[in-house]
């Protein structure tokens, strides 16, 4: 394990449906962020948060929401969605702290699929 | 615009042989670059690091190499092994503010 636990693993919701993945760290990282990763195609960078701060919102569209509530917890809300955004999500965590060397610890996803 | 190109999709070796990716990038001058591995079902995990101002990098039977003239890495598995069989990434953090871009990523299959 990497110390990054997501959940659940695996969701599947329909398109009127809200739903929320989690993610925490046991890293001790300052920063935590969501990427999306759809088949064939490169991660996609959603949300970036440095000390519960939002950083980053990727032209994410609205229907995502994140949440983090502290250093260790995030959160992305989910509200009417639609089949193209099923994707494997991912949370990672870094420290932030020299540019240089970042290094991104990432869990193993949540694999969403959208009816 | 930027762009991130992973030389192909799937690459197929014979155990024992020298599996090497590429990794091109254009319109910028990264810092660093960095190499995951990311295997079906898992996120990706970290494996190398190479600066600007270092033509190569070794981690055991992983080396890496960048060079900023070509705009591209090297990356190579030797003495390759069924076990090493897994999706590789190259990444660059564009900007230098903690917000990497990854490539699509190479698929390496290794043949017992």
């Amino acid at each position: 394990e990497t110390g990054v636990t997501q959940t659940p693993r695996h969701l599947v919701m329909g398109m009127t449906n809200k739903k929320s993945l989690k993610c925490e760290q046991h890293l001790g990282h300052n920063a935590m962020y969501w990427y999306k990763q759809s088949a064939k195609k490169p991660l996609e960078l959603m949300f970036v948060y440095n000390f519960k701060e939002q950083t980053e919102n990727n032209s994410v569209p609205s229907r995502f929401s994140p949440e983090c509530p502290n250093s260790s917890h995030l959160f992305l809300h989910l509200h009417t969605l639609q089949p193209e955004d099923s994707a494997l999500y991912l949370c990672a965590s870094s420290l932030q702290t020299d540019p240089t060397n970042e290094k991104l610890f990432f869990g193993s996803g949540t694999q969403l699929s959208v009816l | 615009s930027q762009k991130i190109e992973q030389n192909s999709e799937a690459l197929n070796i014979q155990e024992g042989k020298t599996a090497t990716l590429t990794c091109n990038y254009t319109n910028y001058s990264p810092a660093y670059l960095q190499w995951y591995r990311q295997d079906p079902g898992r996120g990706p995990v970290f494996l190398l690091l190479i600066r600007e101002n270092e033509k190569e990098k070794r981690k055991e039977r992983l080396k890496v190499t960048f060079d900023t003239t070509l705009k591209q890495s090297l990356f190579h598995i030797t003495a390759s092994q069924p076990a090493d069989s897994a999706t590789y990434l190259c990444a660059l953090d564009i900007k230098g503010d903690y917000k990497l871009s990854f490539g699509a990523g190479t698929t390496v299959t290794v043949r017992a």
